[in-house]
């Protein structure tokens, strides 16, 4: 089956900072990749994604590289900000099997941003 | 304007009642879901529902029914419920179901079974 495997942390940087939330993925078919984000208290929105190899997905200064020979999408962001603090959660969506078995998640990565 | 709103945003019921969630979106999608986040945030899919056909997570026990009105609604009824579904409810929809699209979601449900 499909997995999502992420670090969870909490991962706690200085605002700034660089920062890097790894993912991997195990599909059985060719996955769509995204990073969806969730604020306290919130739903979840979208991030970034990408639909095939060596696509970049970029929003809000966040990119991520679908990496199909390392099976990886990793987040990144050059500086972060106190804003940037919440749940990040890595996703993916197969394509072979018509999307109908939803997104399948990675358990979510808390980040905090301190001042 | 809200695209997917969920109702009630707070549910604290007893054990072995039964209650219903609402959803709605207003983004002229075909396709919507439901989620389940546990206290660990732990996302997992429910179903998967578009006009045609609906899409059943093996896990998902049957005192969970998803029911459409129509294409813009799925409610999401709990019969029975158990201490174990206390949890937050997401529902998502999406223009289609190829899995590319983005899922947009509500804004959860937490449901506190007491």
């Amino acid at each position: 089956g499909n997995s999502v495997t992420q670090m969870e942390g909490p991962v706690t940087l200085s605002e700034e900072a660089f920062l890097t939330i790894n993912c991997t993925y195990t599909a059985t078919g060719y996955p769509s990749l995204f990073w969806y984000v969730q604020y306290p208290g919130e739903g979840l929105q979208l991030l970034l994604k990408a639909t095939k190899a060596d696509d970049k997905g970029s929003n809000k200064g966040f990119e991520a590289t679908y990496r199909k020979e390392t099976t990886s999408f990793h987040l990144e962001k050059g500086s972060v900000q106190v804003s940037d603090s919440a749940v990040y959660f890595c996703a993916l969506s197969e394509r072979s099997g018509g999307g109908a078995d939803g997104l399948t998640f990675g358990k979510g990565t808390h980040l905090i941003i301190q001042p | 304007d809200t695209a997917v709103s969920q109702t009630p945003k707070y549910l604290v019921t007893q054990m072995g009642n039964d209650k219903s969630i609402k959803c709605e979106q207003n983004l002229g999608h075909d396709t919507m879901y439901w989620y389940k986040q546990d206290s660990k945030k732990f996302l997992k899919i429910m179903f998967s529902y578009n006009n045609k056909e609906l899409i059943i997570n093996e896990t998902v026990p049957n005192r969970f029914s998803p029911k459409s009105p129509d294409k813009a609604h799925l409610n999401l009824h709990i019969n029975s419920l158990e201490l174990g579904d206390s949890a937050v409810y997401f529902c998502a929809s999406s223009q289609a179901m190829t899995g590319t699209e983005t899922q947009y979601f509500g804004p959860g449900t937490r449901l506190l079974v007491l």
